[in-house]
Order: structure tokens, then C-alpha cells, then sequence
């Protein structure tokens, strides 16, 4: 069955700690892999994406993510996170149809 | 450009009534997906329209049901409502269909009572 896994559903960090949000999924045929933020009360935006090519691709503030096909993952890092990167985050996979995964909700502590 | 607009944006419905949702997608965007967001789910795929034609469906019953206008202004239907239905629904745009980038709007918060 086609999904998209996300190992974490709360993740509470330090400011300066680094981040990673891991990302698995099950689909077959090609797909295109995103990461979607949810600030608090805003709506969802773009962080990354990544369609082909290096499977190492830089999103907005500071983040980026590697797909490493041999594992089907599309994990997601920043080095340093900000008190402001407290929001949650949503991996999705979009190909014939378009499965999100459910989210996880990042606090990071001032 | 403005983005993808809904409205209402909130929305109090009792068991058992119908409504209807409106989305106006991001000038120039041909397709218009449509999302169920809900604490326990997560964000669930409803429907994608390309074109005013239905693209792809998800695993939802057929009392929701959507449609699409010439200028690309999309409306989703519930009938019946459900308890369960209470949920944040979004609509997102984009230029391609089936897998490219989609461009979210705030949503239609619907509480069923």
C-alpha cells in the first residue's frame, strides 16, 4: 500500500541543536518528495522539494533534506534551529496521487 | 499574485445538513486539490481537478463531491454531514497536475454539531 511514514510526531529541541525529521515511504512509479511547514495559525508553505537530480536539496531558512532512494527516505535536517522553526512539519509524496504523512509537531525551546 | 483564497473560513453545521466550499486558486493555476486536515489523520487527499475535469480521488465517501469552473474556481460538496466530517479542509493550486508543487490556502475550519 502506498504511504508516507514520519518516525517522529513530537520533537522537543533546544535552540542551536540540530534537527533532523526522518521520512519514509512506500509508493510505487516515480514521485516527486516534498516538505510542507504549518507555522502556528499560518498556512501550509513549501520548505523543499525535490524532483530530480542531487538528492540533496536546500529549502528556505535553512533547511534541507536527501532522498536516498535505496532506503525510500526523504529525511529532513536543519544544523541549527530557532526558536522560530517551533511549527509542525509535514513530508509528502506527490505522484499519481498525493499522500502526506501526519505531521510532526517541533517545539524548540528559547 | 494573491493566493489561494477559501472562504468561508469557518463554518458551524449540525448532523445531518450539506455544505459547500469554496476555492479560488492562484491566477494562472489549472489544478485544484483538496485536503482533509484533522488532529488524528493528519492531511487526507480528497480530490484533484485539472482542466473542470475530476483527475484523481481519494478514499473518501461519495457524499463529498467537488467541481471545477471555466476560471479554474473550485467548489467541494459534503452531504449529510457526519460528527466525523468536523475538520480543517484545504485547498491547494497548482500549475501541473499530479505531482507538482502545491500552493496551500488557509482553509475552511467545519465544526459539525
Amino acid at each position: 500500500a502506498q504511504s508516507v511514514s514520519q518516525h517522529n510526531h513530537h520533537v522537543i529541541l533546544s535552540e542551536a541543536a540540530s534537527l533532523e525529521l526522518g521520512c519514509n515511504y512506500s509508493y510505487g512509479g516515480t514521485v516527486n518528495l516534498f516538505w510542507y511547514v504549518q507555522y502556528p495559525g499560518q498556512h501550509l508553505q513549501l520548505l523543499l522539494k525535490y524532483f530530480s537530480g542531487d538528492p540533496l536539496v536546500k529549502g528556505i531558512k535553512g533547511f534541507e533534506a536527501e532522498f536516498i532512494k535505496s532506503k525510500f527516505s526523504f529525511n529532513l535536517r536543519k544544523p541549527s534551529v530557532q526558536w522560530s522553526d517551533t511549527a509542525e512539519y509535514f513530508c509528502a509524496v506527490m505522484g499519481f496521487k498525493t499522500i502526506f504523512g501526519a505531521g510532526t509537531r517541533l517545539f524548540v525551546k528559547a | 499574485k494573491a493566493g489561494v483564497t477559501q472562504t468561508p473560513r469557518y463554518l458551524i453545521k449540525t448532523r445531518g445538513q450539506q455544505v459547500t466550499l469554496s476555492c479560488s486558486p492562484i491566477s494562472g493555476h489549472r489544478s485544484v486539490s483538496w485536503y482533509q486536515q484533522t488532529p488524528g489523520q493528519g492531511l487526507q487527499f480528497l480530490f484533484e481537478y485539472f482542466s473542470e475535469t475530476q483527475r484523481n480521488k481519494g478514499n473518501f465517501p461519495g457524499r463529498f463531491s467537488g467541481r471545477q469552473f471555466s476560471n479554474s474556481r473550485s467548489e467541494m460538496n459534503v452531504s449529510t454531514l457526519e460528527l466525523g466530517d468536523s475538520a480543517l479542509y484545504l485547498c491547494a493550486s497548482g500549475t501541473v497536475i499530479a505531482g507538482g508543487e502545491q500552493f496551500f490556502g488557509p482553509g475552511t475550519r467545519l465544526t459539525v454539531l
